[in-house]
């Protein structure tokens, strides 16, 4: 069984600061592990993935994560926020055919 | 261009009717999937395809029933038998273990 645990359902920062999104999972087996972003009433689209190549991930839009095995986590961080930033984030552990959620993130930036 | 398609953007229905969803790709990828999602949580499976003519079950899949005869296409309907359709629907295709998505259906059940 596998699951992923988002720790935080609502961040805010300022715009031009950094940001730091947790997440947390639980496999038995050694996943892929991705981060995706949604706007308002639209899909989900890839910001990264890690497939055991390399711990520090880089992404579209200036996101970056993080692999750390002895600490479960997978969290996401930018140095700089933008106001286009501003959506809702899953962290998601997944085996093939089976994918788990976070519950998601919703990131506030503030002007 | 390439990617999923998902029709309509927005869906009104009144109880007891059943409707169905449209899910469409042209990234020749195996595996689709049908989620749900409801305000403040994640995505849940409802449904998925690894082949054409094959589908499961995913978590939450009574009242709801789909279709792959093509496969380019994996059509979802939501039945009478739900009894909380109203939710925002997403549709996913996948290239080994990264899943794609559509831009989703909006349900709403009068």
């Amino acid at each position: 069984a596998q699951s992923v645990t988002q720790l935080d359902s609502h961040v805010s920062v300022s715009e031009g600061t950094p940001v730091l999104l947790r997440c947390n999972y639980s496999s038995s087996y050694s996943p892929s592990l991705f981060w995706y972003v949604q706007h308002p009433n639209k899909g989900l689209q890839l910001l990264l993935k890690y497939t055991s190549a390399a711990t520090l991930v880089k992404g579209i839009n200036g996101f970056e994560a993080e692999f750390k095995k002895s600490e479960t986590s997978f969290h996401l961080t930018k140095p700089s926020a933008h106001m286009s930033d501003a959506a809702e984030y899953f962290c998601v552990v997944s085996l093939p055919y089976d994918m788990r959620f976070g519950a998601g993130t919703r990131l506030t930036v503030k002007p | 261009d390439g990617g999923i398609t998902q029709s309509p953007k927005y869906l009104f229905r009144k109880e007891g009717q059943n409707v169905t969803l449209s899910c469409e790709q042209n990234l020749n990828h195996d595996a689709m999937y049908w989620y749900r999602q409801d305000p403040g949580q994640g995505l849940r499976l409802i449904y998925y395809s690894q082949i054409v003519n094959d589908f499961q079950k995913g978590d939450i899949a009574e009242g709801y029933s789909v279709s792959r005869e093509k496969k380019e296409s994996f059509p979802l309907t939501v039945t009478s038998a739900q009894k909380n359709p109203t939710a925002f629907y997403l549709c996913a295709s996948s290239l080994a273990d990264t899943q794609y998505f559509g831009p989703g259906t909006r349900l709403t059940v009068l």
